[in-house]
């Protein structure tokens, strides 16, 4: 285990579902973030929260909405997906915002979603 | 146009290879490079670079990072198949979080 625990592992969901995912961290860490990792893509930066607040939003699509109730915790509600957006979701934390520990990123293993 | 591109994308090779793996990137507020080994899930740290020319080793893995020519690379020696993953490199920049690139998606066969 890494840390940083996400769940579900994998879940599969019809484009008119409503479904959140969670990440949970014991690391003590102040910044959280989400990625996406499609096939044959660059992990892609969705949301990044610091100290709680959100501080980027690369441009993802309305149909996601994070939320952070403490520096612990990071939810990603999901909401009309398109069969597109299935991929792996990474949630990771980091020590430091904006700056690096010398051990970089941590983790979860991700929730690899299928949308029907 | 990609900030971090890696190269080759998916490599083939015995066991007992060496294999070097490739990551650019581009030098805007640059602070450090990083490198990530993924085996199934959780993407696992393998090192940060921030000074050129200063090798950095952990058993088989050695990486270095040129800032002149803005490029690390990744060296593994006597290649086991435990040693199949996908390599990512990522660049940290000032005021964002880590940009990856595609990563290479190596293969050890016995």
């Amino acid at each position: 285990e890494t840390g940083v625990t996400q769940t579900p592992r994998h879940l599969v969901m019809g484009m008119t579902n409503k479904k959140s995912l969670k990440c949970e961290q014991h690391l003590g860490h102040n910044a959280m973030y989400w990625y996406k990792q499609s096939a044959k893509k660059p992990l892609e930066l969705m949301f990044v929260y610091n100290f709680k607040e959100q501080t980027e939003n690369n441009s993802v699509p309305s149909r996601f909405s994070p939320e952070c109730p403490n520096s612990s915790h990071l939810f990603l509600h999901l909401h009309t997906l398109q069969p597109e957006d299935s991929a792996l979701y990474l949630c990771a934390s980091s020590q430091v915002p904006g700056t690096l520990s010398v051990y970089g990123y941590t983790f979860g293993s991700g929730t690899r979603l299928t949308v029907v | 146009e990609d900030k971090v591109v890696q190269s080759p994308l998916s490599l083939v090779v015995h066991e007992g290879d060496t294999v070097t793996l490739n990551c650019s990137y581009e030098v805007t507020n640059f602070r450090s490079l990083l490198w990530y080994k993924q085996e199934k899930k959780a993407p696992t740290f393998l090192f940060m670079l921030t000074s050129s020319g200063i090798e950095k080793k952990s058993g088989r893995l050695s990486s270095i990072l040129d800032k002149k020519e803005l490029f690390s690379i990744l060296n593994i020696t006597a290649t086991q198949t435990g040693d199949s993953a996908i390599y990512l490199c990522a660049r940290n920049q000032a005021g964002t979080a880590l940009i990856f690139g595609k990563g290479t998606t190596l293969s050890v066969s016995s």
